[in-house]
């Protein structure tokens, strides 16, 4: 496998379930990201991780709970969604930032989640 | 605060002929600039990067974009529009100072017709 891997590419699944989604890249990188991406709206950071710590955590509500135990796997746990939860959710990865310089992302292909 | 503004939502072009996607940024600090491209159900490519080095950056697949600070833009170009380049780009700014921020446009849907 190279470049940034999802599972599963598709998810449906109930308001009163819980799930997973799993992110791995193999480039190397040592941050990571949750993006989630909607109809009609910008791409919205949900999370980021370097170096295993959460650097950033956008207001996201307490149903989306994500796990970095390396810096190659993330994982978005999710529990009790809404309708309004269903998009796609991307993961990313970059070269950990340092001070003046800023690095591309690197993303996976998305698992599209739909909450019924 | 940075910002970014994608001009159009919807571009036609015919095969054969350039494309210009117009994007517009806003940046307190000397900006990183990007610009993706997504393909129907895949993830986000880098295209090319502006990082205050040379103004004009050369890309994958034949895309270049001009950085101009005076106008604070940063727009694509292609010189001859194939029909494999049928999809979703997007400009992204990020605050050059080691931020994990970044700020993404709403997207350009290219069309190119045959």
């Amino acid at each position: 496998e190279t470049g940034v891997t999802q599972t599963p590419r598709h998810l449906v699944m109930g308001m009163t379930n819980k799930k997973s989604l799993k992110c791995e890249q193999h480039l190397g990188h040592n941050a990571m990201y949750w993006y989630k991406q909607s109809a009609k709206k910008p791409l919205e950071l949900m999370f980021v991780y370097s170096l295993e710590e959460r650097v950033e955590n956008n207001s996201v509500p307490s149903r989306f709970s994500p796990e970095c135990p390396n810096s190659s796997h993330l994982f978005l746990h999710l529990h009790t969604l809404q309708p309004e939860d269903s998009a796609l959710y991307l993961c990313a990865s970059s070269q950990k930032h340092s001070r003046g310089e800023t690095y591309e992302q690197y993303f996976g292909p998305g698992t599209r989640l739909t909450v019924t | 605060a940075q910002s970014v503004t994608q001009l159009d939502s919807h571009v036609s072009v015919s095969e054969g002929t350039p494309v210009l996607l117009r994007c517009n940024y806003s940046s307190s600090y000397s900006p990183s600039l990007f610009w993706y491209v997504q393909h129907p159900n895949k993830g986000l490519q880098l295209l090319l990067k502006y990082t205050s080095a040379a103004t004009l950056v050369k890309g994958i697949n034949g895309f270049e974009a001009e950085f101009k600070k005076s106008e604070t833009s940063f727009h694509l170009t292609k010189p001859s529009a194939h029909m494999s380049d049928a999809a979703e780009y997007f400009c992204v700014v990020s605050r050059d100072s080691g931020t994990y921020k970044y700020i993404f446009g709403t997207g350009t849907r290219l069309k190119v017709l045959a």
